[in-house]
């Protein structure tokens, strides 16, 4: 199946300061790449629709102005937590899909990346 | 999206085949049933998806209903590596945005 990298795999950063996270298609490219919030022992929670050459669409509750995605070229999404703080420790994970004739579009995971705000 | 509900954890021991029940009642016509996987500190992994009656790959077979309301994942012969939490989501045709549930975590004991 298709490739999808994150990077950093884990980060650690004083609270006030900005961490950006890169999520790459490696194999296929990817008009459309999610963005997805994961705490200790809960389910992965969609934060945003990243489209490649537009804004990012965002879920309800999640504030664009801290969470801010550019989707540069078909294979480079990025997640950057401004004013990161204690709270903003998580789990975030990326996919991106690859279409198939007939079928729902089956999502390729990134190996996520953990984010530890001090 | 259609809601999904599946059991919030089941234990299985090695060798013993594993099935995961899924609801979905209010499932519409362009949806699908997929399911993914997931190992602690990891991306989710796709393992099969159906429209209805049976699918089998490699790894699991998925049993859909003519009703669609309910799908069963089946996981033959487990192993301890099959310890992971397993996502059941009604996805939409093409590049629609997927909403997880709660999953269900399977334990394999040896």
């Amino acid at each position: 199946g298709a490739v999808v990298s994150q990077h950093p795999s884990r980060v650690i950063c004083k609270s006030g300061t900005s961490v950006k996270i890169e999520c790459r298609s490696l194999d296929f490219q990817a008009t459309t790449m999610f963005w997805y919030r994961q705490f200790p022992k809960q389910s992965l929670m969609l934060m945003a629709t990243s489209n490649e050459g537009s804004k990012a669409t965002y879920e309800q509750g999640v504030e664009k102005d801290k969470f801010l995605i550019n989707h540069a070229s078909l294979t480079l999404s990025t997640l950057t937590v401004t004013s990161a703080h204690p709270e903003d420790s998580s789990f975030y994970i990326c996919s991106a899909g690859e279409a198939k004739t007939g079928l729902a579009d089956e999502q390729f995971f990134g190996p996520g990346t953990r984010l530890t705000v001090l | 999206l259609a809601k999904t509900t599946q059991p919030v954890s089941m234990d299985s021991y090695e060798g013993q085949e594993v099935n995961i029940t899924c609801s979905h009642n209010n499932i519409a016509t362009n949806d699908y049933i997929t399911w993914y996987q997931q190992f602690p500190s990891q991306g989710p992994r796709f393992i099969i998806q159906g429209y209805k009656t049976k699918v089998t790959n490699e790894v699991a077979s998925l049993f859909i209903p003519a009703d669609r309301k309910s799908s069963t994942l089946s996981l033959p012969r487990v192993s301890l590596s099959d310890t992971a939490v397993y996502y059941c989501l009604v996805v939409k045709a093409a590049g629609n945005k997927l909403t997880f549930g709660g999953g269900t975590r399977v334990l394999v004991k040896p």
